[in-house]
């Protein structure tokens, strides 16, 4: 079946660090991968997308780039901020006729510090 | 205006009873879903809905009982809640296959 695995968390980093989260997946069909955010108390927001391999997503500074020779789509960011301090999930989505699932990650927690 | 609106925010019950949390979407999107978060963020689908047709039913106990009366709302009725139900529960849109979910804020459930 379809799978979605995250780097273990969670993750601390001081404020103006760079930032990587691994993600890596499997599918049965051709995905479109995700990555979606959820700050403290709130619902998901999608943070960003791609549809098809080399499509590079970009989103507030984050950016994460389909790789399909290595199942991955790892999010990046030069500078993190306090303000991006949330839970970060990694997603897949599969088409099957007419409609498709979402299906997460285990999710990593951000904490960024001043 | 809110994309996805569930209702209630927090419901705190009693084992054994029935509750039931409700969920719009004034998008126009024609897939509705219900997934679960479990204590450690782990994330679940319940259900998926298509124009008021359920499409996904995940290995959820018979208590659990989505309900789609037109393709901008579906609600969720739980019977004989149990402790292990206590979560927190999302309701999202989206327009069809591979496109973005929208997620509603979540219902904590706490079952006591």
């Amino acid at each position: 079946g379809d799978s979605v695995t995250q780097m273990e968390g969670p993750v601390t980093l001081s404020e103006e660090a760079f930032l990587t989260i691994n993600c890596t997946y499997t599918a049965t069909g051709y995905p479109s991968l995700f990555w979606y955010v959820q700050y403290p108390g709130e619902g998901l927001q999608l943070l960003l997308k791609a549809t098809k391999a080399d499509d590079k997503g970009s989103n507030k500074g984050f950016e994460a780039t389909y790789r399909k020779e290595t199942t991955s789509f790892h999010l990046e960011k030069g500078s993190v901020q306090v303000s991006d301090s949330a839970v970060y999930f990694c997603a897949l989505s599969v088409r099957t006729g007419a409609n498709s699932k979402l299906t997460f990650g285990k999710g990593i927690t951000l904490s960024v510090r001043p | 205006d809110t994309a996805v609106s569930q209702t209630p925010k927090y419901l705190v019950t009693q084992m054994g009873n029935d509750k039931s949390i409700k969920c719009e979407q004034n998008l126009g999107h024609d897939t509705m879903y219900w997934y679960k978060q479990d204590s450690k963020k782990f994330l679940k689908i319940m259900f998926s809905y298509n124009n008021k047709e359920l499409i996904i039913n995940e290995t959820v106990p018979n208590r659990f009982s989505p309900k789609s009366p037109d393709k901008a709302h579906l609600n969720l009725h739980i019977n004989s809640l149990e402790l292990g139900d206590s979560a927190v529960y999302f309701c999202a849109s989206n327009t069809g296959a591979n496109t973005e979910a929208f997620f509603g804020q979540g219902t904590r459930l706490t079952v006591v």
